[in-house]
């Protein structure tokens, strides 16, 4: 079943724009993470936040987490064309080795030079 | 770095055929899983595995099963492939925190197939 929710399903932006991606979940998470995928490859991982931070940041990215709202949020700074690709959030529940993550069906996010 | 590798970026069967996909992860991880990923569906999980020669169905396992009879390797199998299960197939492994819970999985290029 489908938990994570990626809002908007598409995003066109210029170049040097701040690019934003949402996430909305049902039931409680042990981690939220968000992956990059470029067209017809592998997804890549960008980074994860476990469920007691609020905000966390990799590079260009930012990465905010609020769990009374079941919500995260992706926002890329100064984006640039190779930032163009889907990206997908997935959270991870459970403390065993067999829990799973749930996807969600992704944000195309499109930078135009 | 993790490398997740897959037998084949791109296969056309006929249905009804037998189909193999195999992947191979070189970070001695515990946990490999086998997603399928078609538009407007995002990807859905078909099986994992936590260890050798143990499997966990996922949300969609009818039509394929799998094998993992070492650590390093996982296989899809459809055992009779029909048009319906043309879609990209993408294998991912992670390692096993049973403190942290599912942490960060690493995906291989995917395997495009197409049933004719």
């Amino acid at each position: 079943s489908q938990q994570g929710e990626e809002d908007p399903q598409a995003l066109s932006i210029q170049e040097g724009e701040n690019a934003t991606m949402n996430c909305s979940y049902k039931t409680s998470i042990n981690n939220l993470q968000w992956y990059r995928q470029n067209s017809g490859r592998g997804l890549v991982h960008l980074i994860l936040i476990r469920s007691n931070e609020r905000e966390k940041h990799s590079g260009r990215l930012r990465v905010t987490l609020d769990t009374s709202k079941k919500s995260s949020s992706l926002l890329i700074t100064a984006s640039r064309a190779a930032d163009t690709a889907s990206y997908f959030c997935a959270t991870g529940g459970g403390y065993s080795g067999y829990s799973t993550l749930t996807f969600g069906k992704g944000t195309m996010l499109l930078v135009s030079p | 770095d993790v490398k997740v590798t897959q037998s084949s970026r791109y296969l056309v069967k006929r249905t009804g055929e037998k189909v193999f996909l195999e992947c191979v992860q070189d970070m001695d991880h515990e946990n490999m899983f086998w997603y399928r990923q078609d538009p407007g569906l995002g990807l859905r999980l078909i099986y994992f595995s936590y260890d050798v020669k143990m499997k966990e169905k996922g949300d969609i396992p009818e039509g394929y099963s799998v094998s993992r009879e070492k650590k390093e390797r996982f296989s899809l199998i459809l055992e009779s492939a029909s048009t319906n299960q043309t879609s990209m197939y993408l294998c991912a492994s992670s390692r096993v925190d049973a403190r942290r819970g599912q942490e960060t999985q690493y995906f291989g290029p995917g395997t495009r197939l197409l049933v004719l």
